[in-house]
């Protein structure tokens, strides 16, 4: 089971808003509503942001949004903040056999 | 508030086993349909799921990994377990322990802080 497909950076100015893609396959982000998307900060554990494609966890500002079209989840990140710089991960379900599997990682600059 | 913390060896040699244990506090690792998962992220690379247990001791493994790993609940003590045999350098990564929230269609909501884990002769 390969990892899911991020993009390696992306960068936004601060009030701006940045996009993130996970691309799959029709095995898992195809196949399944169980996206969920991770921030990690360094030196840190990651924090859940969504889940199920686009459900935001109680607490997690709604500058944070998903979504999904075909085998490709995106987050999206509205209003650019400084603490919004960090690693994002990305991760679905991806069936009785092979069970998770996680993005490459996307490292967000915040200009 | 549910916390989670890794413990164990932070240096292992290659073909040793790799032992780690979770300690969760703030609710019981018996109730719901919870995963309790391990998940490890390795130097300059991402997140990869390694497996998990439910509280009746029901495994489930990453098929890359299985041969080599065990992961097993203590439920009188509040924790789980992961024994990674066989290790080698590409094993090196920080751990961590997490719970799956989803009834077998999990995310991981709480996450432990991580633990380094070095396997270097």
């Amino acid at each position: 089971q390969s990892a899911l497909t991020q993009p390696p950076s992306a960068s936004g100015s601060p009030g701006q808003s940045v996009t993130i893609s996970c691309t799959g396959t029709s095995s898992d982000v195809g196949r399944y509503n169980y996206v969920s998307w991770y921030q990690q900060h360094p030196g840190k554990a990651p924090k859940l942001m969504i889940y199920e494609v686009s459900q935001r966890p109680s607490g997690v500002p709604d500058r944070f949004s998903g979504s999904k079209s075909g085998n490709t989840a995106s987050l999206t990140v509205s209003g650019l903040q400084a603490d919004d710089e960090a690693d994002y991960y990305c991760s679905s379900y991806a069936g009785s056999n092979n069970h998770y599997v996680f993005g490459t990682g996307t490292k967000v600059t915040v200009l | 508030q549910l916390q989670l913390q890794e413990s164990g060896s932070g240096l292992v040699k290659p073909s040793q086993t790799l032992s780690l244990t979770c300690t969760v506090s703030g609710g019981s690792i018996r109730t719901g349909l919870y995963s309790w998962t391990w998940i490890r992220l390795p130097p300059g690379k991402g997140l990869e799921w390694i497996g998990c247990v439910y509280q009746s001791g029901n495994t489930y493994y990453n098929p890359s990994l299985k041969s080599r790993v065990t992961i097993s609940v203590d439920r009188p003590n509040n924790q789980f377990s992961l024994n990674l045999s066989t290790v080698t350098a590409a094993d090196t990564a920080v751990y961590y322990c997490a719970r799956g929230n989803g009834n077998n269609r999990d995310y991981f909501d709480y996450w432990g802080q991580g633990t380094l884990v070095s396997v270097s002769s």
